[in-house]
């Protein structure tokens, strides 16, 4: 158990909906970071937010958002969804000294 | 930018064989390189990491050395198990200790017949 929790693990939805994955990372962790694990883009970052604010942004399409909250958990929201947009997805979190992180156990999510 | 690239799988070996997985990365500067397994079902667990040149990191009976001369960062055991079966994901994250986004190669799938 990595001490990151990621809910729900399992979310299954329609084209054109809007989902909100959550996460929280391990306790005194500042940062959180989001991946995308998909058969055929593989393991893709997608934001990184350090205590609240947005540190780093990778290959996140637009229809998709993140926030971190004063408490330190994180939500993705992804909107409008296309068939694509199914994978895994996965949050990572890290302190600010430490360079390894640790991933929560992802949540699935499938677009019908 | 940063890459990693990893050999292709399917890896199929007989218990007690011994493991190469090859890793090259491209990158700027001294990047952190890692290894982090997923078994099935599973999130990615840290398997083992070397933050400089020549460091060599270890565990569970698996080994890596960071060689900066060949850029590269080569997993290695000596005799895997059936419980080894997994996929095995080479990363690396850059010197910036404030944007430490991973970036993964494609991933190895190790599969150890008894």
């Amino acid at each position: 158990d990595s001490g990151v929790t990621q809910t729900p693990k399992h979310l299954i939805t329609a084209t054109g909906q809007r989902v909100t994955l959550r996460c929280s990372p391990r306790s005194g962790d500042l940062s959180v970071y989001w991946y995308q694990q998909s058969l055929d883009q593989g393991l893709q970052f997608l934001i990184q937010y350090y205590n609240g604010e947005e540190r780093a942004k990778g290959n996140i399409l637009e229809r998709f958002s993140a926030q971190q909250f004063p408490d330190l958990h994180s939500e993705l929201n992804l909107s409008s969804l296309e068939l694509g947009d199914s994978a895994l997805y996965f949050c990572a979190s890290s302190t600010r000294l430490e360079n390894e992180q640790f991933f929560g156990p992802g949540t699935r999510l499938t677009v019908l | 930018g940063n890459s990693v690239t990893q050999m292709e799988g399917p890896v199929t070996l007989s218990e007690e064989a011994f493991l190469t997985i090859n890793c090259t990365y491209t990158a700027t500067g001294y990047p952190s390189l890692f290894w982090y397994v997923q078994y099935p079902g599973e999130g990615l667990q840290l398997l083992l990491k070397a933050t400089k040149a020549d460091d060599k990191g270890s565990n569970k009976g698996f080994e890596a050395t960071y060689r900066k001369e060949t850029t590269s960062f080569h997993l290695e055991k000596g005799s895997v198990q059936v419980s080894d079966s997994a996929v095995y994901f080479c990363a690396l994250s850059p010197p910036d200790t404030g944007r430490r986004a991973l970036t993964f190669g494609s991933g190895t799938r190790l599969q150890v017949q008894p």
